[in-house]
Parts: C-alpha cells; sequence; structure tokens
C-alpha cells in the first residue's frame, strides 16, 4: 500500500461550492504538508503542519483552510472554490528534522482539481 | 525574497549521454539542496540531498555538486537511459525545520 494517500484522485466542481481534500499517511511522520502545482509556477506550499496542535500559513494560504485531525491526517478545504484554484495539489510529509534527513519529503499521488 | 531558477527549456539529449541540469537560487545559501523526480501525474520523489559545505554527492548514476560562491547546483545523469525522461525539480532548506522551496522544474527527454 502507499504511503501517503489522497482522495480523492480527480475532481471537477462548480464555482462557489466547498471541496475537501483529503490526505492520510502511514510513514508515522510528524510533518505534513499541502501544494499546489500549476504549469511554469512549480510546487507551492499552502498550508503546513509540524504536529497535531501546529498549522501555519505558507506561501499561498488565501482561499483555503486545513484541518489536522490526527498525526496520519491532514484535509484542505476551499470554502467557495474559484476557477483559479484548478490545479494539481499535493500532500507530503517529512520526518522531524535531523541532519540526516533535511525535511526530505514524500509525497502523495495528487489530487487534480478542476473548478468550472 | 529568495528565487530559485531551473532551465525551463525542455532539455533533449541522447540515450547514453549525460544529462546536466541546473539549479541557480538568489541571495543566500540554504543549508540543503535536495533534487526531486517527478514523473507526469505523480508526486515528486526525493534523490539526493546535499548540505551546504558539500561539494559533490554521487548515487549511483547520479552526481549533484553545489557551488556557494555561485549559487548555483548541477544535477548530472551519466549513461542516460530513456527511463531517466521526467521532470526534476530542485529544492532548498534554509535552516532545520524550516520550509521547502522548489524550483519551477526542467524536463527531460531521453532519446533512444
Amino acid at each position: 500500500d502507499a504511503d501517503v494517500t489522497q482522495t480523492p484522485r480527480n475532481r471537477i466542481t462548480k464555482t462557489g461550492k466547498r471541496i475537501m481534500l483529503e490526505c492520510s499517511q502511514t510513514k508515522g511522520h510528524d510533518r505534513m504538508y499541502w501544494y499546489r502545482q500549476d504549469p511554469g509556477l512549480g510546487l507551492r506550499l499552502i498550508y503546513y503542519s509540524f504536529d497535531v496542535k501546529d498549522i501555519n500559513k505558507g506561501e499561498i494560504s488565501d482561499g483555503y483552510s486545513v484541518s489536522r485531525q490526527a498525526q496520519a491526517k491532514f484535509s484542505l478545504s476551499l470554502e467557495s472554490a474559484i476557477p483559479n484554484q484548478t490545479a494539481l495539489y499535493f500532500c507530503a510529509t517529512s520526518e522531524r528534522t535531523s541532519g540526516r534527513v533535511a525535511d526530505t519529503q514524500y509525497f502523495g499521488p495528487g489530487t487534480r482539481l478542476t473548478v468550472l | 525574497s529568495q528565487k530559485i531558477e531551473q532551465n525551463s527549456e525542455a532539455l533533449n539529449i541522447q540515450e547514453g549521454k549525460t544529462a546536466t541540469l541546473t539549479c541557480n537560487y538568489t541571495n543566500y545559501s540554504p543549508a540543503y539542496l535536495q533534487w526531486y523526480r517527478q514523473d507526469p501525474g505523480r508526486g515528486p520523489v526525493f534523490l539526493l540531498l546535499i548540505r551546504e559545505n558539500e561539494k559533490e554527492k554521487r548515487k549511483e548514476r547520479l552526481k549533484v555538486t553545489f557551488d556557494t560562491t555561485l549559487k548555483q547546483s548541477l544535477f548530472h545523469i551519466t549513461a542516460s537511459q530513456p527511463a531517466d525522461s521526467a521532470t526534476y525539480l530542485c529544492a532548498l532548506l534554509y535552516n532545520q525545520g524550516g520550509k521547502l522551496i522548489f524550483g519551477q522544474g526542467t524536463e527531460l527527454s531521453v532519446k533512444p
């Protein structure tokens, strides 16, 4: 089984709808991240969480919210989806940093979201 | 703010040749620099990590160099194969416990 799973894998929705993307991991990592990827822009950080009680905004958090329900689960919500949120969304995990691993990240397979 | 630049144009090479990808950054040097591989429709996969006090790191056919004077990392794939075709991302970490900043990636195509 995959270590980092995302659901759904594909979603088409309409402007104004509320959408939740879910991420689960079996790696036992404390740290979890949500990114979006757009052509030519690379990966941009939306939110990150270093443990269950720690949630932080990333580079592009406007229009998004997150919930860390447990060490293994981190969900991303779009309260009112808009077309420019159409993108590929990735969840990632990493171990607590040490010199050896230095936040090496493990990515899920991605969710392709289309907002019409 | 910190900027990372990777070749935006795709790199096309012949099988067996060495592929060299470039990652340039501005301002101050990161504590760590990582390289990831991404196949179409899939999440990035970690390949190699190099620290600011290391000049070079190798893993099988892969080699990464890190020049803090030039503010540049080079990623080499020797004896390239069509299976190496993918997009390669560099990512910078500025302090332990910090966040990774990713470049936009360079697409590599290895022709038989």
